[in-house]
């Protein structure tokens, strides 16, 4: 079993639809999480990191659940430019551990 | 502020032969790291630096795979021989700390041939 899991998708969603991805996590350890966005043949950059509490960040929102070790992504009133690969991490004493990431395609 | 530089971008080589790649990181950045990623897979950790030390180099190949990182700036990771599996984008990525995002570097994209 991977460290980390992501369904690959693909996800197709029309524009303005909500979707929300997740990812699952085998070490009860990890400390910190983030979601990164990668286009098409370019380098991951980083989206948002993920608090225990939760958080926003415009139309996206991030959610942690440590009992159940999954955090979750949730994007809003989707747009074309949202098409993309998103990345989990999970970081432990400062190892990072990429998913094989979630592929996103938003159409008119 | 600059970003994270790597080079070269793209790079074709014979098997056995040696390949080197450099990375500049994001000035302050004590953390960098390699990371080799092959498609349709998420990246994977080569090697990890904290200042000039290796503090996690576990998945980095021995036998035909060095780093390193004079005076705790720039980095360079070598192969040699390089095996027609070592084609992937290796990209390097620099952060503040170790619990904090990574930047990454547009990668260099090898092909084994």
């Amino acid at each position: 079993r991977k460290e980390v899991e992501q369904d690959p998708g693909p996800f197709n969603v029309p524009e303005g639809a909500t979707v929300a991805f997740n990812c699952t996590y085998s070490n009860s350890a990890s400390q910190s999480f983030f979601w990164y966005r990668q286009d098409c043949r370019k380098e991951p950059k980083l989206l948002m990191s993920v608090y225990s509490s939760g958080n926003e960040d415009g139309r996206f929102t991030a959610q942690l659940n440590r009992a159940s070790q999954y955090i979750s992504l949730l994007i809003r009133d989707s747009k074309l430019s949202d098409s993309a690969t998103y990345l989990c991490v999970v970081n432990n004493a400062g190892k990072s551990t990429f998913g094989d990431g979630t592929t996103l395609t938003v159409k008119p | 502020e600059a970003g994270v530089v790597q080079s070269p971008r793209y790079k074709i080589i014979e098997k056995k032969q040696p390949v080197a790649f450099w990375c500049n990181p994001i000035s302050g950045h004590n953390t960098l790291y390699w990371y080799r990623q092959n498609l349709g897979q998420g990246p994977e950790l080569l090697i990890r630096y904290e200042n000039e030390e290796a503090v996690d180099d576990s998945q980095l190949p021995k036998d035909r795979f060095s780093a390193e990182r004079l005076k705790g700036v720039d980095s360079t990771l070598k192969i040699q021989p390089a095996e027609l599996g070592d084609s992937a984008v290796y990209l390097c990525a620099s952060s503040l700390s170790q619990t904090t995002g990574y930047t990454f570097g547009s990668g260099t994209r090898l092909t084994v041939v």
